[in-house]
C-alpha cells in the first residue's frame, strides 16, 4: 500500500463511451502525475500537476482530459478513445516537483477499448 | 533507441540464485531509480541513487556515473521476487522531476 489509490482497477469501454479514471493520494503531496504503460513499451508521462496547476502536457491527444480539483485528487476523463489507447494507466504523487522527491505510484487502471 | 536500456529483457532463475539486472543510459542524470512492478500493476520504488551503492535486505543497487551504468542485484532469490524490475532516470536539467523509464526486466524465480 503506497498511499495512492486508483479507481476503477479495470475498465472496458467502447470507442464512443465517456468514462473517468480517479486517483487519490493520502500522503499530503503537492504533485500528481498520470502515466501510460502500453505492452512492451516504457512508461510514458502524460500529465503533471503541481499545487493543482498543470505543469506538463506531454503532447497527449485531446481525447484525454485531466482534472485536478485539489492536491489530493486527480482525474483523467476519457472520450472517443481508440483501441490503441488500451493500456495500464498509472497515477503517481510526490511531495513536490524536484529531483529529491520520490514518486509514489498507485496500482493502476487496466483500460481496454473495444 | 530508448535513452534507458535494460538487460536482460527476461530472466528466469532458480530459487537461491544471485540475480543481476543491468541498466545503461545515454543522458546526464541527477538520480536513477529502481522500481518493482508486480503482476496487477502496482509499482514500488526500491532505490533512488545518484552515486555509489545502496543495500536494502537482499537487494543491492550500484551506479557508475562515469560509465552511465547501474546494476540491481538480488541475493538468495526467492519466488516472491518474481516481478518486472524497471530502471528509470531523472534528468539533470530544469525538468528534473521527469523520469525516463526502461522497458523493464521480467524476472521469474522458480522454486
Amino acid at each position: 500500500e503506497t498511499g495512492v489509490t486508483q479507481t476503477p482497477r479495470h475498465l472496458v469501454m467502447g470507442m464512443t463511451n465517456k468514462k473517468s479514471l480517479k486517483c487519490e493520494q493520502h500522503l499530503g503531496h503537492n504533485a500528481m502525475y498520470w502515466y501510460k504503460q502500453s505492452a512492451k513499451k516504457p512508461l510514458e508521462l502524460m500529465f503533471v500537476y503541481n499545487f493543482k496547476e498543470q505543469t506538463e502536457n506531454n503532447s497527449v491527444p485531446s481525447r484525454f482530459s485531466p482534472e485536478c480539483p485539489n492536491s489530493s485528487h486527480l482525474f483523467l476523463h476519457l472520450h472517443t478513445l481508440q483501441p490503441e489507447d488500451s493500456a495500464l494507466y498509472l497515477c503517481a504523487s510526490s511531495q513536490d516537483l524536484g529531483r529529491q522527491f520520490e514518486q509514489y505510484f498507485g496500482p493502476g487502471t487496466r483500460l481496454t477499448v473495444t | 533507441k530508448n535513452e534507458v536500456e535494460q538487460s536482460p529483457q527476461n530472466l528466469t532463475a532458480q530459487e537461491g540464485e544471485f540475480i543481476t539486472i543491468n541498466c545503461s543510459y545515454s543522458v546526464g542524470i541527477s538520480a536513477l531509480h529502481w522500481l518493482q512492478q508486480h503482476p496487477g500493476g502496482g509499482i514500488v520504488s526500491l532505490f533512488m541513487l545518484s552515486s555509489g551503492k545502496k543495500k536494502h535486505g537482499r537487494l543491492i543497487a550500484t551506479i557508475n556515473i562515469q560509465e552511465k551504468h547501474s546494476s540491481l542485484h538480488i541475493t538468495a532469490s526467492h519466488p516472491r521476487d518474481s516481478a518486472v524490475y524497471i530502471c528509470a532516470v531523472r534528468g539533470s536539467g530544469g525538468s528534473n522531476y521527469k523520469l525516463t523509464f526502461g522497458k523493464g526486466t521480467l524476472l521469474t524465480v522458480n522454486p
